[in-house]
């Protein structure tokens, strides 16, 4: 069974400042996709970035970049430049490439991140 | 193009009842997987469908069940509700069955069971 583990479960930062938020996982599968995604108070989740386990290129979307360390199992979110409307619950997923679990993510217990003006 | 639809966006039902929430995907999606949130379980997946068929379960009991209809709309059931069940339902659909395709998701039902 895979498991994601955010061991933060509240940050803030300052309007501008950049923030890292912490994710953990542990599986014994090899290929695999990692994901963050955002809720808003809005409810509704938006996907912020995808990483592939087979490259060892971090992923970046604009403001967002992640640190992927494979071996240690690690996957975390650095949001630069940070602004207001970054103020969210984020969550670290896991999915399995191929096989039987198909669509099923796991998720981890969140982030709130809260960002001051 | 319209996003993941879900209806309706808040139900109250009383313990004993039954439940039906509705999921409608982005246009020309085939997936749909459903999870449950609560704050004390966080994300929990449900089940997931793929050409009206069941290809995935969580570990949920016999009485959350689910169908996918030819349109793509998928429709989940919580029958025999209990207090336990009040959570926000959350709808995701993506194009392809396979795992690298992003999940668009809904903005969710809100149950609350009394």
């Amino acid at each position: 069974a895979q498991t994601v583990t955010q061991s933060q479960p509240e940050m803030s930062v300052q309007e501008a400042e950049t923030v890292t938020l912490s994710c953990t996982y542990d599986t014994s599968e090899s290929n695999y996709y990692l994901f963050w995604y955002k809720q808003p108070p809005s409810r509704q989740m938006i996907l912020v970035i995808r990483q592939e386990a087979y490259k060892q290129q971090n992923a970046t979307e604009n403001r967002f970049s992640v640190n992927f360390q494979k071996a240690a199992k690690s996957f975390s979110l650095k949001i630069s430049d940070s602004q207001l409307g970054d103020t969210a619950m984020y969550f670290c997923a896991f999915r399995i490439a191929g096989g039987t679990s198909y669509g099923k993510l796991t998720f981890g217990q969140g982030t709130i991140l809260t960002v001051h003006p | 193009k319209a996003g993941v639809t879900q209806t309706p966006r808040y139900l109250i039902k009383t313990r004993g009842q039954q439940v039906t929430l509705s999921c409608s995907p982005i246009s020309g999606h085939r997936s749909v997987s459903w999870y449950q949130q609560t704050p004390g379980q966080g994300l929990q997946f449900l089940f997931e469908y793929f050409s009206e068929t069941q290809r995935n379960k969580g570990n949920f009991p016999g009485r959350f069940s689910g169908r996918q209809f030819s349109n793509s709309r998928s429709e989940m059931n919580v029958s025999t509700l209990e207090l336990g069940d009040s959570a926000l339902y959350l709808c995701a659909s993506s194009l392809h069955r396979d795992s690298h395709t992003e999940a668009f998701f809904g903005q969710g039902t809100r149950l609350t069971v009394v």
